[in-house]
Parts: structure tokens; sequence; C-alpha cells
């Protein structure tokens, strides 16, 4: 079946420029995620969809960042007025997150898109 | 803070050479961690531990956990050249209901025939 597919896989933006990168999660999947991974370091949480509801935007490093999933499936992110240090390839992950007394199960494995790189000009 | 440390960041070996690749984490609420291997761009999902001792293993590649000593090793025996990536290791941060990874830095390998 399909995996996580991302799209653009590559973008290019001059600075002050909005972007908006695209997230399909695997069918059915309940729990979406995006990352940030900037070079040479290891992912970095930025925001949480169950569903349609965002429940963690925590990671999200300003107000430029805005994140939306409306019909709980494809998630969108957008950065608005792009700044050099945006430059980074941004991961999404979904998992099917069958939650139970409130708790994430063991084996809710997160399944990740190949990401969009982003490069700010 | 929750935090996940690996080392060395970066290594290089010959085809057939075996590999320790270290994780050492500090996860509040700790349930479980993940290696994952990253080619290219998707990180792919490798091991799940969770209990203290038990050694997972696929083909030529085997990890254990141990949990006193907060610390995870993944080992890969007779390297590939297929075997060249990023491999991460991630702690999950479930206190929200739900498992938000906390990665470390990555291990980047790279084996040469």
């Amino acid at each position: 079946g399909a995996g996580v597919s991302q799209s653009p896989r590559y973008k290019v933006a001059k600075r002050g420029q909005d972007v908006a990168l695209r997230c399909d999660p695997i069918s059915g999947h309940v729990s979406l995620f995006w990352y940030q991974q900037a070079l040479g370091q290891g992912p970095e949480f930025l925001t949480y969809f169950q569903n349609e509801a965002q429940l963690d935007k925590s990671g999200l490093p300003s107000d430029r960042f805005f994140a939306e999933r409306p019909e709980g499936s494809v998630s969108t992110l957008k950065i608005q007025r792009t700044q050099q240090e945006d430059s980074a390839v941004y991961l999404c992950a979904s998992s099917l997150a069958v939650l139970g007394s409130g708790r994430a199960l063991l084996t809710d494995t997160q399944y990740f898109g190949p990401g969009t790189r982003l490069t700010v000009l | 803070e929750d935090k996940v440390v690996q080392s060395p960041l970066s290594l290089v070996v010959h085809e057939g050479d075996t590999v320790t690749l270290n994780c050492s984490y500090e996860v509040t609420n700790f349930r479980s961690l993940l290696w994952y291997k990253q080619e290219k761009k998707a990180p792919t999902f490798l091991f799940m531990l969770t209990s203290s001792g038990i050694e997972k293993k696929s083909g030529r590649l085997s990890s254990i956990l141990d949990k006193k000593e907060l610390f995870s090793i993944l080992n890969i025996t007779a390297t590939q050249t297929g075997d060249s990536a990023v491999y991460l290791c991630a702690g999950p941060d479930d206190s929200g209901g739900y498992n938000k990874l906390i990665f470390g830095a990555g291990t980047r390998l790279a084996v040469h025939p």
C-alpha cells in the first residue's frame, strides 16, 4: 500500500515568500506529526494532529509557522515570510495511534514521508 | 529536559566490518526507545525496544537496551555498502497521550567497498 507522501520534494523560496508544504498520510492513520530537520541534525518535533484537531503546536518556532489538517487526512504546513533559518527538511509522519486511557500504545510506530527540502535564499 | 545523545556522530568502515552505534537518553516517563535508518530523506523504522536486556534482531542488525544505564546500542555485522545511512535513535515522550519523538543527532555511517 501507499506510504506517507509529501510534496513538493524540493522548494526554493526567496526570503519573505510564503510557502505551503503538503503531507498525505497513510489512509486511516489518526495521528500526524510534522518535524523539522536541519542539516546534520536529528528531526525536531513541530506539531501534532489527532484527526483534524491540532493538539500540540509547542514545537513551531514562530508565529510564521501554521499547520492545518481540516478533514483529518491531508495536512499542510505553511510558513509565512520565510527566513534563511527556515531552510531545512520538513518531515511528516503518521501513525495509527489507537489511544487507550489517554496513553499512546507502545506499538504506535510512526511512518515517515520522504520530506520536503526547503531552501530559502 | 528530555534529550537523546548519539555517538559517534560519524563512522567510516570497510565492507565486512562490524559496527556499534551508541545511544544514551534522558527521557521523562521512559517507555520505549526506537532506532530508525535514514537514507536520502525518509527515516525508516528498524527497532522498538522496551525491555532491558532483550536483544532484537533483524538480519545483520541487532539492538539491545539497558534501562538501568539509560543506554542502547545498535550493532551491524558484516557491513555492506547499502548500510550507508544516518542511523537515528529516538525516545518517545508520550506525556500528552501521543508519541512525540525526541531524536538524537544521528550517526552517519559510510561503508566503503
